[in-house]
């Protein structure tokens, strides 16, 4: 079992649309958790972060965290064309504030 | 500068060379971290700095590799007689201490 799985995609969504990405974690100690956008070619850009069960919301993005689960999710509301990227979840280890281990990333493509 | 620089962007080694790859950090980031990312993978957590001190290189898949950050600053990863399963994108990040960590360009590696 991987550390962190997330569904590779590809995951299609018409413009307007709400994507949902999800992802499990195995590591019962996981303090905190991050939604990396990664454009083709590109870096991974911090597009959320969250530490505490429930949801957080920042414009269009919502993270939902379930620590009894081990799930994490992003809900992207009014998707958009230039939300079209990939998209990884990513977990601090316990024992480590700092080291994150990622998922493989969704590939989203919005429609227009 | 304002973000995370990396050189150079790419790389072309011949099988069997060594090759160097720098990070510069956000300025004032205590905390430097390396990434290996494979095509169509998440990145891969390599090794761990906080100033000079590397508190973490549990990543490091071979003694061919090899980091340092001697001054708390700019950072160099070195890779020893590459093989062509070293070819990835690198990735630095820094960070503050425990706090999000933000992504450089990453340096593509290409072993021939």
């Amino acid at each position: 079992q991987k550390e962190v799985e997330q569904n590779s995609g590809p995951l299609s969504v018409p413009e307007g649309a709400i994507a949902s990405l999800n992802c499990t974690y195995s590591d019962r100690g996981s303090q905190s958790f991050f939604w990396y956008r990664q454009y083709s070619g590109k870096s991974p850009e911090l597009i959320m972060s969250i530490y505490s069960n429930g949801d957080k919301e920042d414009g269009r993005f919502t993270a939902q965290l379930n620590k009894a689960s081990q799930y994490v999710s992003l809900l992207i509301r009014d998707s958009q064309p230039s939300d079209s990227a990939t998209y990884l979840c990513a977990v601090t280890r316990s024992g480590s504030a700092r080291q994150l281990t990622f998922g493989s990333g969704t590939q989203l493509t919005v429609l227009p | 500068g304002a973000g995370v620089s990396q050189s150079p962007r790419y790389k072309v080694a011949k099988r069997g060379q060594d090759v160097a790859l720098r990070c510069d950090p956000i300025s004032g980031h205590v905390s430097l971290f390396w990434y290996q990312q494979a095509l169509g993978q998440g990145p891969e957590f390599l090794t761990y700095f906080q100033n000079e001190a590397q508190l973490d290189k549990s990543g490091l898949p071979s003694d061919r590799f090899f980091a340092e950050r001697p001054e708390g600053s700019v950072s160099t990863l070195k890779i020893q007689r590459t093989q062509q399963e070293d070819s990835a994108v690198y990735l630095c990040a820094s960070s503050w201490v425990n706090t999000e960590a933000f992504f450089g360009q990453g340096t593509r590696l290409t072993v021939v």
